[in-house]
């Protein structure tokens, strides 16, 4: 059961400019979670943010949450060339489900 | 350091010949989960466990086994590997499984390919 859906599905931009990346989901969540995946790798956690939150920051990395639209965005500022790679949305299942689910995934390029 | 660590890291089988893959974890996590990765299908959830001896299917758990026999470990069993099985498979653990300590951690990674 796919819960969040990425937007857009393939950003392409030069190093420096900022990467904005979208993710919207269906039922009512007690968080969501933002990975990222270097190409053919394991995902790696980047940052978590919570219902009752609406902004969080992590480096060069802003992710805002609206429970109200069932979105989320990850905004990441200054991109370089190592910021080249996919990212994922992820959310808990419903009531009574203990999965984590993920996206489809934004594919980001970062060309120097 | 904190890891999961899945092997292989690629295998390459035939069709009906019963294969594991391995996924150990060294942080004493509670939850630990088993996804496969598909182009144009992203991430999908074969299995779950909350703890030891506690497993649940996720959404693919069709023509594949699990077990937890041990806190730190949490082994893919493929009794008879079918082609429709050829996928990236990634193991994960998270010490709450929906707590605020830090999301999941990922293995690095099992490319199969069954022919």
């Amino acid at each position: 059961s796919q819960q969040g859906e990425e937007d857009p599905q393939a950003l392409s931009i030069q190093e420096g400019e900022n990467a904005t990346m979208n993710c919207s989901y269906k039922t009512s969540i007690n968080n969501l979670q933002w990975y990222r995946q270097n190409s053919g790798r394991g995902l790696v956690h980047l940052i978590l943010i919570r219902s009752n939150e609406r902004e969080k920051h992590s480096g060069r990395l802003r992710v805002t949450l609206d429970t109200s639209k069932k979105s989320s965005s990850l905004l990441i500022t200054a991109s370089r060339a190592a910021d080249t790679a996919s990212y994922f949305c992820a959310t808990p299942g419903g009531a009574g489900s203990y999965q984590l689910t993920f996206g489809k995934g934004t594919k980001l390029s970062v060309i120097p | 350091e904190a890891q999961v660590t899945q092997n292989p890291r690629y295998l390459i089988t035939v069709t009906g010949k019963k294969l594991t893959v391995t996924c150990s974890q060294n942080m004493n996590h509670e939850y630990m989960s088993w996804y496969r990765q598909d182009p144009g299908l992203g991430l999908r959830q074969i299995y779950y466990s909350m703890n030891v001896e506690v497993t649940d299917k996720g959404d693919v758990p069709e023509g594949y086994k699990v077990s937890r026999k041990e806190k730190r470990n949490f082994p893919l069993i493929l009794e008879s590997p079918s082609p429709n099985q050829t996928s990236l498979y990634f193991c994960a653990s998270s010490l709450v499984w929906r707590g605020p300590l830090g999301g999941y951690t990922f293995g690095s990674g099992t490319r199969l390919t069954v022919v």
